[in-house]
């Protein structure tokens, strides 16, 4: 059975701290790794990552993907109140249809 | 806002009536996904149309649930007989043929 678990599921940290939230997967037929963030709402897409140690980066989020060892992470600088927030990870995985396998969420809280 | 969109937006129904959820993908996309959200959990995929073929289903999906997309644009999901443990957010996501897969804001049923 596909499986995505993200660590930690809660992370606290104070306004500026770096934080790498983690992905780890098993499934068949990989085709794509996602970040997606959710606030109280809809999740909204970050980065897809495809291919073994390209970084993503976006301001001051940047993700890396290592299909080797089979995980990902999503690396948060200088953070604001504003990251705060629930982290999806999720794979694109199996055949014919591009669903995703999504792990529990990494709930990210920042303190001023 | 041409993102996708969903109604209602919440729901509050009786155990054992029925309900129907509405999802407007993006314009032209071809590929439209329902996942269900509980509580601390990541989205759960369900089913899954390229334009107006249901192409897969979750074991997640009983024969209570059935979903259409009758021209391949907007579709519907329903619950038939709902039961205090279909509670959850039922996302709707869409893309254009296999790009990054967009979310709706949900829809939150709560069966009393």
């Amino acid at each position: 059975e596909d499986k995505v678990v993200q660590s930690p599921l809660s992370l606290v940290v104070h306004e500026g701290d770096t934080v790498t939230l983690n992905c780890s997967y098993e499934v068949t037929n990989f085709r794509s790794l996602l970040w997606y963030k959710q606030e109280k709402k809809a999740p909204t897409f970050l980065f897809m990552l495809t291919s073994s140690g390209i970084e993503k980066k976006s301001g001051r989020l940047s993700s890396i993907l290592d299909k080797k060892e089979l995980f990902s992470i999503l690396n948060i600088t200088a953070t604001q109140t504003g990251d705060s927030a629930i982290y999806l990870c999720a794979v694109e995985a199996g055949q014919g249809a591009q669903k995703l396998v999504f792990g529990q969420g990494t709930r990210l809280t920042i303190n001023p | 806002d041409t993102g996708v969109s969903q109604d209602p937006r919440h729901k509050i129904t009786k155990r054992g009536q029925n309900v129907t959820f509405r999802c407007d993908p993006i314009s032209e996309h071809n590929r439209l996904y329902w996942y269900r959200q509980t509580l601390g959990q990541g989205p759960e995929f369900l089913t899954y149309f390229q334009n107006e073929a249901q192409l897969e289903k979750s074991r997640l999906l009983s024969d209570r649930f059935s979903a259409e997309r009758p021209k391949g644009s907007f579709s519907t999901l329903e619950i038939q007989r709902t039961e205090q443990g279909d509670s959850a957010m039922y996302l709707c996501a869409s893309s254009l043929h296999e790009s990054t897969q967009y979310f709706g804001p949900g829809t939150r049923l709560t069966v009393l």
